[in-house]
């Protein structure tokens, strides 16, 4: 099966510099990579996510990056908030099957004012 | 859009009873809905796969006699949580995905269970 790993576990960055989670994947029938935002006690927030026949996407200070050769993805939050601070897990699944999600181990980002 | 609720946010029970949790899709259908469970500081861990109108498909370890799934329409889905004991305890979170948008998943705000 699908095998997801995410770097690194936590992350600070002063505010308003940018920040950049990494994401790994094994499956190469994955084809759907999406990021979501957990806040304390709540469940997860879909951010932004991207397909395998993309390389870039981008929405406001949210970007997404994927290199389908080297099986790797990747977070770009730029210009950071205080209210960016969360924990950000990645994803991966493919259109086969029933296109569950594996979830990468999470990313505790905390922004210093 | 896209929003999906779960009721109970919290439930507190003594051990040996059961509890269900609920999951909508408020403001679409969703032919499949998934459950997730989710221990502190830890990502999440998919239970099982609900489709509308069939049996769950559960991961492997979930007990499905324990973890009871109905999908009864398409906007809601429950859980049961069967003879809970405290080791039950955790987030439960579900996630339902919008007829004709492939992979995407829409998460509820979570269930916490506390089993005493």
């Amino acid at each position: 099966g699908e095998n997801v790993e995410q770097h690194p576990s936590t992350l600070s960055v002063q505010e308003g510099d940018s920040a950049v989670i990494k994401c790994t994947y094994s499956d190469s029938a994955s084809n759907y990579f999406p990021w979501y935002k957990q806040e304390l006690g709540k469940g997860p927030q879909l951010i932004i996510d991207i397909r395998s026949n993309v390389g870039e996407k981008k929405d406001q200070r949210i970007a997404v990056t994927l290199n389908k050769t080297a099986k790797h993805f990747s977070l770009h939050i730029t210009e950071t908030q205080p209210e960016d601070s969360a924990v950000y897990f990645c994803a991966a699944s493919s259109n086969f099957g029933n296109e569950k999600l594996t979830f990468g181990t999470g990313t505790r980002l905390t922004i210093i004012p | 859009g896209a929003v999906v609720s779960q009721h109970p946010s919290r439930v507190i029970c003594k051990s040996g009873t059961s509890v269900k949790i609920e999951c909508r899709s408020l403001d679409f259908q969703a032919t499949t809905m998934f459950w997730y469970r989710q221990f502190p500081k830890q990502s999440l861990m998919l239970m099982a796969t609900s489709n509308e109108g069939s049996k769950a498909t559960y991961e492997q370890g979930v007990e499905k006699d324990k973890f009871l799934i109905n999908h009864a329409s398409l906007t809601l889905s429950t859980l049961t949580v069967t003879s809970a004991h405290p080791e039950d305890s955790s987030f439960y979170i579900c996630s339902a995905r919008e007829i004709g948008t492939p992979g995407q998943q829409f998460f509820g705000p979570g269930t916490r269970l506390t089993v005493l």
